[in-house]
């Protein structure tokens, strides 16, 4: 079936450098789309999201991109800090107004100071 | 401002015992609603979600179930737990996008 992946399931960075995860995604359907980090034991805390009708959004550090020509999501954190270590899971809405989320399998950021 | 709970925060539970989950949202109402599971190092799976009172939809065959007896009331349910159920249990509601509870861990041993 149709579902959400990444490229790299591990990523390590200096602090201060900036961090790019990916994400590639198959359901052309899909309209919307949400960056989450997670911290060991706790639940996905919101990030940033991304309309189809848009390609680039921009938060305090981060900036989402989206290419829908070769259905690609990725997100983009400046001046990376300890604090970012996490696993970071992009999510698409496949389930039109009902929002049921399709999760990638999750990328695991280092910052190393 | 918002708030989900989820409760207990972790269980640890026999096989074949029963399960009750409970999730309650604050500062909203007539949210939807959906439990998620995560096994370790995985992404989330979406269980069911609910748009309404008494509203449940299931989105994979399973030994669990869900019920909505209040609008802002979300429980998860079996009535004998497998090892395979051991995760760790995510509530979310659904504003502005969707925001994700504290979670359940559950271990069945």
């Amino acid at each position: 079936g149709e579902s959400v992946g990444l490229h790299l399931p591990t990523l390590s960075v200096q602090e201060g450098d900036n961090s790019i995860i990916n994400c590639a995604y198959s359901n052309s359907a899909s309209d919307y789309f949400i960056w989450y980090k997670q911290e060991s034991g706790k639940g996905p805390q919101f990030i940033i999201d991304i309309r189809s009708n848009m390609d680039k959004r921009q938060g305090q550090r981060v900036t989402v991109l989206l290419n829908k020509t070769v259905k690609h999501l990725s997100l983009q954190i400046a001046a990376t800090q300890p604090g970012d270590s996490a696993v970071y899971f992009c999510a698409e809405n496949s389930g039109g107004s009902n929002y049921k989320l399709t999760f990638g399998k999750g990328t695991l950021l280092t910052v190393n100071p | 401002s918002q708030t989900i709970h989820q409760w207990p925060a972790t269980l640890v539970q026999p096989v074949g015992s029963p399960l009750s989950l409970e999730c309650t949202v604050e500062g909203t109402s007539n949210p939807n609603l959906y439990w998620y599971r995560q096994a370790a190092g995985r992404g989330l799976q979406l269980l069911f979600y609910s748009v309404g009172i008494g509203q449940i939809s299931s989105e994979v065959p399973q030994n669990l179930s869900a019920s909505r007896p209040q609008d802002r009331q979300f429980i998860l349910s079996s009535k004998k737990l497998l090892l395979s159920d051991s995760g760790f249990y995510l509530c979310a509601w659904k504003g502005e996008t969707q925001y994700f509870g504290p979670g359940t861990r559950l271990l069945v041993l």
